[in-house]
């Protein structure tokens, strides 16, 4: 079974604190796809990157940064130097990489980051 | 630039009623997905669509749910004789077939159903 966990449901920072929320995944595939979206309160998921299983090189985008570690099946995010902008749900999604799901991406349930100013 | 429409924001039905929702992908997005998010949980996937097949359906969508794209533009979710516990947001994702699998998907805004 393939199951995605998101173990802190709410995180709470004040604003230029750095924070990381954690996602660990069960697959028993070789070859999948890691993801991860931002639910701000409008409701609409901005997608913020798309990993494959290959390539465990780490990624930094500005302010944010990924850590993939196969060896403990963990796709962790941090946010440096937080802001109030960042107060989001953030969600943790694995996919397969067999032809028939192309779309089915199997999500964690979100952990909610709310940022103090 | 327009991105993934849906319509209406918000529905409210009674037990029993029949709904429709209404998806307008990204123009020359041609894979279509509808996912459902119940409150405090991530979204769950129902259905996926390239072009105006349908290519693959969860066991969540029962046969109460049937969804179209008939011209291989919009889509449309149609719950026959709801029940209280198919109150979720819908959400609609469009992506381009750009020959990659598992490619980024862009989400509308979703359905709010509440079924009274």
């Amino acid at each position: 079974a393939q199951k995605v966990t998101q173990a802190q449901t709410e995180i709470s920072v004040v604003e230029k604190e750095d924070v990381t929320l954690d996602c660990v995944y069960e697959t028993r595939d070789t070859t999948y796809y890691l993801f991860w979206y931002k639910q701000p309160p409008s409701g609409e998921l901005v997608f913020l990157i798309r990993r494959n299983s290959f390539d465990e090189q780490n990624e930094i985008s500005g302010r944010y940064s990924w850590n993939f570690q196969k060896s403990t099946s963990s796709f962790n995010f941090t946010i440096t130097a937080s802001q109030v902008v960042d107060s989001a749900v953030y969600f943790c999604a694995l996919t397969p990489n067999y032809g028939g799901s192309q779309g089915n991406l199997i999500f964690g349930k979100g952990t909610k980051l709310s940022v103090k100013p | 630039d327009t991105g993934v429409s849906q319509d209406p924001r918000h529905k409210i039905t009674k037990r029993g009623q029949n709904v429709t929702f209404r998806c307008d992908p990204i123009s020359e997005h041609n894979r279509l997905y509808w996912y459902r998010q119940t409150l405090g949980q991530g979204p769950e996937f129902l259905t996926y669509f390239q072009n105006e097949a349908q290519l693959e359906k969860s066991r969540l969508l029962s046969d109460r749910f049937s969804a179209e794209r008939p011209k291989g533009s919009f889509s449309t979710l149609e719950i026959q004789r709801t029940e209280q516990g198919d109150s979720a947001m819908y959400l609609c994702a469009s992506s381009p077939n750009l020959g990659l699998s598992n490619e980024k998907l862009f989400f509308g805004s979703g359905t709010q159903l509440s079924v009274l």
